[in-house]
């Protein structure tokens, strides 16, 4: 079946612009995670969807970044005022409720010029 | 200091070779222990999956935790140049608001030469 999905794959914007990224999880899996895996940073948590319940925003570095998900389902990740330090890699993760396993999209490569 | 901490390495190793990869933490509320497996330009995909302390096998593949040291590890026998990728250690602790969160290390790149 098909996996988690990204779009774009990579993207480069300039300096001060806003970019989307987007997330399409597994059909059923109620459970959306979005991370950042920066070079000597390994993955950071950024923000987590369950359901209709208020996501849990506590890894966002900045108010500069928000995410919303619509219908339970597609995920965007917007970036507001791009930096150079915010180029990096954003991974989409998907799971059933209670389930341990999270299935990683291929991630959308983000540089800052 | 990080949470977990793990030595990036890299890691090269002929084939054939028994790899020993490893991770601690300081957070003692981490209950389940992960290992994904990472390749080049793609997204982490899990390999191995403990709850408690102890050792886990999966073919060449064997899990260890031990939580009194907050130290866990990954074995990997027989190493072939198909493991060349990089191993992130991932912990969690699964509440009602955070969900499975995971806090990874930093990845060890692996090369596995033929």
């Amino acid at each position: 079946g098909a996996g988690v999905s990204q779009s774009p794959s990579n993207k480069v914007t300039e300096k001060g612009k806003d970019v989307e990224l987007r997330c399409d999880p597994i059909s059923g899996h109620t459970a959306l995670y979005w991370y950042r895996q920066s070079l000597g940073q390994g993955l950071e948590f950024l923000i987590y969807f369950q359901g209709n319940s208020a996501p849990d925003k506590s890894g966002l570095p900045s108010d500069r970044f928000s995410a919303e998900r619509t219908g339970g389902s597609v995920s965007t990740l917007t970036i507001q005022r791009t930096q150079q330090e915010d180029s990096a890699v954003y991974l989409c993760a998907s799971s059933l409720v209670g389930y341990y396993e999270q299935y990683f999209g291929p991630g959308t490569r983000l540089t800052v010029t | 200091q990080k949470e977990v901490e793990q030595d990036p390495g890299p890691l090269s190793v002929p084939e054939g070779a028994i790899v020993s990869l490893n991770c601690t933490y300081s957070n003692s509320a981490f209950q389940y222990f992960m290992w994904y497996r990472q390749y080049s330009r793609k997204g982490p995909e899990l390999l191995m999956y403990t709850y408690s302390s102890g050792n886990k096998e999966d073919g060449r593949f064997t899990a260890q935790v031990d939580k009194s040291s907050k130290y866990i590890s990954l074995f990997i026998r027989d190493s072939q140049p198909s493991d060349s990728a990089t191993y992130l250690c991932a912990m969690s602790v699964t509440g009602e608001t955070s969900g499975s969160r995971l806090t990874f290390g930093e990845g060890t790149q692996l090369t596995v030469n033929p």
